[in-house]
């Protein structure tokens, strides 16, 4: 089944520490793929998106995301996490070949930080 | 810049009442989205619009409808409310540049159900 898969649930790191969040897709063409961000109670901030080109994206607040083909995955990675960063991370697509230009939102990841 | 506009920001309505959302788009974006966001839930689309005709439908319930104005703004209306509608509903507008898609969303419409 087509779908955006975000194999952790919750991670938690400290402070400083690096990070890289895990997104997986399965749709037969590349799709558009983002990366969001969302505070508690919050509305959904775009931290980085992909269409085509280079395959490493850089994003705001440090982040960057590197699409790789062979793997059907969009990572998201920072290298040094800040306390502030804590908040519910999701990956979302746009399937292309399927005549939709909607989001599909993965599960969404739980990033904790530790001081 | 002029961002993606919905009220209210927060609703609180009784089980089987009726609730209407509303949402402004940016100016020249020519498609509304409306996604619902669960507790601990990831978004789930309901239902777009494209140049004032409904482009794609999604999970949205039978007791929901929607619709877009002339003036391009787009009302969520849900009836029969449930415990269950109690969510987070954004809104977004997207163009397309070239070929690229640049979507905006909303602060969302916090709705509860008591």
């Amino acid at each position: 089944a087509q779908s955006v898969t975000q194999p952790d649930i919750h991670i938690t790191v400290s402070e400083g520490a690096s990070l890289e969040l895990r997104c997986n897709y399965s749709y037969g063409a590349t799709p558009y793929l983002f990366w969001y961000v969302q505070s508690p109670g919050q509305g959904l901030q775009l931290l980085l998106k992909y269409f085509s080109g280079d395959t490493l994206v850089q994003g705001i607040k440090g982040f960057e995301a590197e699409f790789k083909r062979s793997q059907s995955s969009f990572n998201l990675r920072k290298p040094s996490v800040h306390w502030s960063d804590a908040a519910e991370y999701f990956c979302a697509v746009v399937p292309l070949s399927y005549n939709t230009d909607k989001l599909i939102f993965g599960t969404g990841t739980r990033l904790q930080v530790f001081p | 810049a002029a961002g993606v506009i919905q009220s209210p920001r927060h609703l609180i309505k009784e089980k089987r009442e009726t609730a209407t959302l509303k949402c402004y788009p940016i100016p020249r974006h020519d498609t509304v989205y409306w996604y619902q966001q669960g507790p601990g839930q990831d978004p789930q689309f309901l239902i777009s619009f494209y140049e004032k005709m409904q482009s794609d439908k999604g999970s949205i319930p039978d007791r929901f409808s929607a619709q877009q104005f002339s003036d391009y703004h787009s009302e969520l209306n849900m009836s029969s409310l449930e415990l269950g509608d109690s969510a987070l509903y954004f809104c977004a507008s997207s163009s397309a540049e070239g070929q690229e898609i640049r979507y905006t969303f909303g602060s969302g419409t916090r709705l509860t159900v008591v």
